[in-house]
């Protein structure tokens, strides 16, 4: 079946510092693939998204390259602040016939200092 | 707009008793989801819900659960009679469109404690 594997956290970082949450994917057909992010205390939020190989997806400065040859997609900040403290979450959804449900991964952890 | 709505935020209960967990989804949203994440590992699919349907059941566990969606608006997942492996945060989430590429947006989430 459908899986996910990402670093296990916890990652601490200084602010400033270079971010790389490295996630990769076992799927049959073409997935999607999605970073999810939770705040403490509040739910999952969609981070970015990818749809097809060579797809990247960015926002706030995140940013995902959809790898099919690598079945990667690992998630990247150039500059982390302490509000990108947070769990993510690497997911996927297959395109397999009547599936709508995402496949994730164990989540990182990432505490930014100052 | 209000977002998708967990209730409750946490539960405590012993083994043997039974919990019920409510979500409310996005108005007008007829997809509706719940997953799980027990501590330390992924958060894993338990159904889908199209309005009052069961479109996919796959993930459910056993038959101590049982969700529900009567009237295709809010849904409950009860547990009956609850064991020590159900501990773990229960996830809501509804999306608009029957399509595979389509945002699903998450609740809060309800942590369920069983002792």
């Amino acid at each position: 079946g459908d899986s996910v594997t990402q670093m296990e956290g916890p990652v601490t970082l200084s602010e400033e510092a270079f971010l790389t949450i490295n996630c990769t994917y076992t799927a049959t057909g073409y997935p999607s693939l999605f970073w999810y992010v939770q705040y403490p205390g509040e739910g999952l939020q969609l981070l970015l998204k990818a749809t097809k190989a060579d797809d990247k997806g960015s926002n706030k400065g995140f940013e995902a390259t959809y790898r099919k040859e690598t079945t990667s997609f690992h998630l990247e900040k150039g500059s982390v602040q302490v509000s990108d403290s947070a769990v993510y979450f690497c997911a996927l959804r297959n395109s397999g016939a009547g599936s709508y449900q995402l496949t994730f991964g164990k989540g990182t952890k990432l505490s930014v200092i100052p | 707009e209000a977002g998708v709505t967990q209730f409750p935020s946490h539960s405590v209960i012993e083994k043997g008793q039974t919990v019920t967990l409510r979500c409310d989804p996005i108005s007008g949203h007829d997809n509706l989801y719940w997953y799980r994440r027990v501590m330390g590992k992924e958060i894993k699919f338990l159904l889908h819900f199209v309005k009052e349907s069961k479109q996919d059941e796959s993930g459910m566990p056993n038959n101590r659960f049982l969700a529900e969606r009567t009237g295709g608006t809010y849904s409950t997942l009860k547990v009956q009679p609850a064991e020590l492996e159900d501990s773990g945060v229960y996830f809501c989430a509804s999306s608009q469109e029957r399509v595979w590429e389509t945002e699903a947006f998450f609740g809060q989430g309800t942590r369920l404690t069983v002792v």
